[in-house]
Formats: C-alpha cells, sequence, structure tokens
C-alpha cells in the first residue's frame, strides 16, 4: 500500500511560535486530511482538503494541498498549550475499496513553558 | 452528544479469551471502520462497511470479524486474544459519496486492549 512520509516526527517549540508539518507520498492523491489527538482520546479531524493547490484555514491552523498532489501542509500559528498532542496527516487508503485512510506516522507536538 | 461511541474504553484479558468491542455512531453516515493504533502510535485501517457488506479488508487475521447489526453499529469480534493483538482499537464512520466516496471519516475516543 501507499507510505505517508510525514516530519517532522516531533517538534519542541515554545507558546506563541509558529509551528510547520509536512506530509509526502509518492502515490498522487484527491483528498489530504489532517488530524489531531490527545492523549486517551481518539483522532478529530481538523481540516479536509480536496483540491490541488487548496490552502484552507481553521483558525489558527491553516492546511495547503500541493500543486502536485503528493503533498500537504500544515502550519499552526501561535501556539498555545493546548495544541500539544499528535497531528496526523491522511489520505485516501488504496488497497482495496473506496474509504478507507491511510495515516502519517503522525507529529507530536511538545510546547515548552 | 457523543457522536462515535465505543465500548468499553479499557479491555484486560488473557491469552486465548475471545471479547468483543462495540461501536456506535448517531451521525447518520453509512459507512463505519475499524483501524487498530499500535504502541508507536501507528494508525492502520483494518476494516470498513458499507451497507452491511464488508468493502475492504486488510491483511487482518481471521481471528477479527466485524459484526455490523445496522448502520449505526459495527463490532468486533476478536477470537483467541494473543499477546500481539495488545493495542488501542478505534472506531470511526463517514458518509459515502458516490464512487470518490467520504475521507472525511469521525473517530470513536477508543478502546485499549491488553492481552496478559
Amino acid at each position: 500500500g501507499q507510505q505517508l512520509n510525514q516530519s517532522p516526527q516531533s517538534m519542541f517549540i515554545q507558546e506563541g511560535e509558529d509551528v510547520s508539518m509536512n506530509c509526502t507520498s509518492s502515490s498522487i492523491f484527491n483528498t489530504w486530511l489532517w488530524y489531531k489527538q490527545d492523549p486517551g482520546e481518539g483522532p478529530v479531524l481538523l481540516i479536509a482538503l480536496y483540491k490541488a493547490g487548496e490552502l484552507t484555514s481553521n483558525g489558527r491552523l491553516t492546511a495547503q494541498f500541493g500543486i502536485t498532489r503528493k503533498d500537504s501542509f500544515l502550519n499552526i500559528s501561535a501556539s498555545i498549550p493546548s495544541d500539544v498532542g499528535i497531528y496526523f496527516c491522511a489520505a485516501p487508503y488504496s488497497g482495496g475499496g473506496a474509504d478507507g485512510l491511510t495515516f502519517g506516522k503522525g507529529t507530536h507536538l511538545i510546547i515548552q513553558p | 452528544d457523543t457522536a462515535v461511541s465505543q465500548t468499553p474504553k479499557y479491555l484486560v484479558t488473557q491469552m486465548g479469551n475471545d471479547k468483543s468491542i462495540k461501536c456506535e455512531q448517531n451521525l447518520g453516515h453509512d459507512t463505519m471502520y475499524w483501524y487498530k493504533q499500535d504502541s508507536k502510535k501507528f494508525l492502520k485501517i483494518m476494516f470498513s462497511y458499507n451497507n452491511k457488506e464488508l468493502i475492504i479488508n486488510e491483511t487482518v487475521p481471521n481471528r477479527f470479524s466485524p459484526k455490523s447489526p445496522d448502520k449505526a453499529h459495527l463490532n468486533l469480534h476478536i477470537n483467541s486474544l494473543e499477546l500481539g493483538d495488545s493495542a488501542v482499537y478505534f472506531c470511526a464512520s463517514s458518509r459515502h459519496e458516490g464512487t470518490s466516496g467520504s475521507r472525511e471519516q469521525y473517530f470513536g475516543p477508543g478502546t485499549r486492549l491488553t492481552v496478559t
């Protein structure tokens, strides 16, 4: 199956800083999704992207669907303590069927006081 | 009002036992899924169900069997549990939209399964 390469694996930042992470693949996708997972909880959908070049915001979060359709980016501006968690990119799984998702390995965001 | 709920939250059992995890969604979605998250937080799809038909079956041991009594429920049955089955299992749901499907999946809170 296809693999999503997400980076960085972890980030140690200070409150107020901006954050950038990305996801790349050798496969072309029609959809990119970004999720956040808090400890002990399930992933929560942050942003969904459906068109190459699309730039979509959700509060302080902005995500972009790469022009090549092989990558996506997520930016968080002016980070706050509640931004701590694991951020996952996801794209449609191509192992069969039409609705499954394959996930990146996640970016662990840690905010230092 | 929980959109996707799972029970139990925690499940501790011994090797060789049979167990079930229940999932319910009140979003009116017609497709439901099960994912497994390992100790390194890697999420991998196991199954999906659309209109009571299995449309994805990843290379999962046949000890795992999803059962959907209706569109709002997808339960996961696991027979002869093994140590390697220890993980967090997530249920999810989405609305199917034509051939492209709906990619926006909504997840439950997870069930942490520990096999001793």
